[in-house]
């Protein structure tokens, strides 16, 4: 089990492109979740999946950003039309319930947006 | 409207001593609290978390107090390594209200110093 994964890295974009980030949880967990980060603050949510299904959104998820998680597998993040404000690291975790502490959510390294 | 918050950005200590960390919440419904580590280039590292039913919970060199009334939480860390620095968040949920969704404040800068 290596963990949760996410990609690219990092990602440098101009105003206006679409972007997408992927995310693959750890095998067997069924909650992913995304959030965002920008600098001096802590992670905001944004997100979260049981299985393939979307059950909570942020207020922060505007109509540019979409997630999804066809297979109850893997998530991909989708911003459209971006903008300067969406410059941020964007975290993906995962976590199974029964599994180690309650509500114990299992971060990945983050992919880091710099929209010019 | 910051419902978690860390009212101390960073925090230095020597090696070997306590390194007390503190995080209050405005928020009733919370429910649930935890402590992340975050090094830098790497995601948030789970602590250790308490439940609202309980006042304190060890794991180690770390505990993590409740204070309901005071709507307050702290980490300890004893003793504290050089290996402890890092940035330090305490998160919250409230499983009635929002399911999973954890909640978290701005973080502590942990320095520890040889």
């Amino acid at each position: 089990d290596t963990g949760v994964s996410q990609d690219p890295r990092h990602k440098i974009t101009k105003r206006g492109q679409n972007v997408t980030f992927r995310c693959d949880p750890i095998s067997e967990h069924n909650r992913l979740y995304w959030y965002r980060q920008t600098l001096g603050q802590g992670p905001e949510f944004l997100t979260y999946f049981q299985n393939e299904a979307q059950l909570e959104k942020s207020r922060l998820l505007s109509d540019r950003f979409s997630a999804e998680r066809p297979k109850g597998s893997f998530s991909t993040l989708e911003i459209q039309r971006t903008e300067q404000g969406d410059s941020a690291m964007y975290l993906c975790a995962s976590s199974r319930p029964g599994q180690g502490a309650p509500y114990e959510q299992y971060f990945g390294p983050g992919t880091r947006l710099t929209v010019t | 409207d910051q419902q978690v918050k860390q009212n101390s950005p960073s925090l230095s200590v020597q090696e070997g001593r306590i390194s007390i960390l503190n995080c209050d919440y405005t928020n009733s419904m919370f429910d649930y609290f935890l402590w992340y580590k975050k090094y830098p280039a790497e995601g948030p590292t789970f602590l250790i978390s308490i439940s609202s039913i309980k006042d304190k919970n060890e794991d180690g060199r770390f505990t993590v107090f409740l204070n309901k009334s005071a709507k307050h939480l702290s980490l300890h860390i004893v003793p504290s390594q050089p290996g402890d620095s890092a940035v330090y968040f305490c998160a919250a949920s409230a499983r009635e209200t929002s399911g999973s969704r954890l909640t978290f404040g701005e973080g502590t800068q942990l320095t520890v110093n040889p």
